[in-house]
């Protein structure tokens, strides 16, 4: 089993959607959560950062993390085409950047 | 030059060449990294290092070889590469307890 599942996509949604992006994970070690966008032919960029569970907000962002049911969402409100990337979550059991365990990314196409 | 760089973007290699590629960082990190990420699977931590001492290597094999001759240049050394080792290689820094930057990446292809 994978440390980080998510799933792969991919996924295609008109403009102005609301984006749901989940991962789940099976080490209950992991307190750090962070979702990275990476768009085509770049290399990922942090884009949510949380700590334990609970919710964080960032513009059109939410990034969500239950540790009862070990699951981790990003929710993108009025969703733009400039949004279209791959989307990677990754966790951690420390702040350690070497420790980030990351899942395999979904591709999301957003349509205008 | 800001953040991360990687140079070659595009790599194309036979198995018995031998190349680098080279990264370097502008953001004054003490943590160097590389990555292996191939399609649909997920990003791959292969060596990392922290004031130009390397502290983890995951198991990689030999024919990859790490270079850090200061915080701000990493190299990666490759020779009698397989088809297999072809994916995107990517460079990032840190702060050792801090968020990860990364380079655009060298798209490296095994013949």
């Amino acid at each position: 089993q994978k440390e980080v599942e998510q799933d792969p996509g991919p996924l295609s949604v008109p403009e102005g959607a609301i984006v749901s992006l989940n991962c789940t994970y099976s080490n209950s070690a992991f307190q750090y959560f962070m979702w990275y966008r990476q768009y085509s032919r770049k290399g990922p960029e942090l884009l949510m950062y949380t700590y334990s569970s609970g919710n964080k907000e960032d513009g059109r962002f939410t990034a969500q993390v239950d540790k009862s049911s070990k699951y981790i969402s990003l929710f993108i409100r009025d969703s733009q085409p400039s949004d279209s990337a791959t989307y990677l979550c990754a966790s951690s059991p420390g702040g350690s950047a070497r420790q980030l365990t990351f899942g395999s990314g979904t591709q999301l196409t957003v349509l205008p | 030059e800001t953040g991360v760089t990687q140079t070659p973007r595009h790599l194309v290699m036979g198995m018995t060449n031998k190349k680098s590629l080279k990264c370097e960082q502008h953001l004054g990190h003490n943590a160097m990294y590389w990555y292996k990420q191939s399609a649909k699977k997920p990003l791959e931590l292969m060596f990392v290092y922290n004031f130009k001492e390397q502290t983890e290597n995951n198991s990689v094999p030999s024919r990859f070889s790490p270079e850090c001759p200061n915080s701000s240049h990493l190299f990666l050394h490759l020779h009698t590469l397989q088809p297999e080792d072809s994916a995107l290689y990517l460079c990032a820094s840190s702060q050792y307890t801090g968020e990860l930057f990364f380079g655009e990446g060298s798209r490296l292809t095994v013949l």
